[in-house]
């Protein structure tokens, strides 16, 4: 299966800075996403984004699927940003990477 | 439109005991999927199902199925459970492509 490695494993940030998380894949996919986990276990769609840029306020992500990875990218970092966050990819099953862990202080 | 829902929220059960969870997804999708996430093996996929009709399975043991029905919700139904079965249980609702994701049942296995 496809392999997805994220990094860095861990981020800790002070308010209001910025950071970019990584995600390569091992091999091409579909239907690329990223998510944040909530404290409550849930997964929050951020992007669904198999190429490309988009962006959503202070969020934004980037995937060059040619060379099989895509970033995402936080700015103007708030305490409410820390959580995991997971990217993905796949058809029917998506394959996730270990996840990001992100500490926001304050 | 109502996103996934996810029935119960909590459980705790025994060794050996068997549990039923429940996923109702999205209002028009018909592609249901499971995943585990424990701390050490992260998020794994169970099973897919897609017009009551399982299309895709993950590497478990025979112990955890699963059926969806006419209306696309789906169960999942994990037998003689074990103590390694503590995990949460995600459900994810799949339109064209974008698969949105339930807010999982948390197991504990004592």
């Amino acid at each position: 299966g496809i392999q997805v490695e994220q990094s860095p494993p861990d981020l800790i940030l002070q308010e209001g800075a910025n950071s970019t998380l990584r995600c390569n894949f091992s091999d091409s996919v579909n239907n690329l996403q990223w998510f944040h986990q909530n404290p409550w276990g849930q997964l929050i769609n951020l992007f669904y984004i198999p190429s490309g840029t988009k962006q959503n306020g202070r969020l934004s992500a980037t995937t060059v699927a040619t060379e099989r990875y895509s970033l995402l990218y936080i700015s103007s970092s708030q305490t409410t940003d820390s959580g995991v966050y997971f990217c993905a990819g796949g058809d029917y099953k998506l394959s996730f990477g270990a996840g990001t862990t992100v500490t926001v202080r304050a | 439109k109502a996103g996934v829902t996810q029935t119960p929220r909590y459980l705790i059960k025994t060794r050996g005991q068997q549990v039923t969870l429940s996923c109702s997804p999205i209002s028009g999708h018909r592609s249901v999927s499971w995943y585990q996430q424990t701390p050490g093996q992260g998020l794994q996929f169970l099973f897919e199902y897609f017009s009551e009709t399982q299309r895709n399975k993950g590497n478990f043991p025979g112990r955890f199925s699963g059926r969806q029905f006419s209306n696309s919700r789906s169960e999942m139904n994990v037998s003689t459970l074990e103590l390694g079965d503590s995990a949460l249980y995600l459900c994810a609702s799949r339109g064209e492509t974008e698969q949105f994701f339930g807010p999982g049942t948390r197991l504990t296995v004592l």
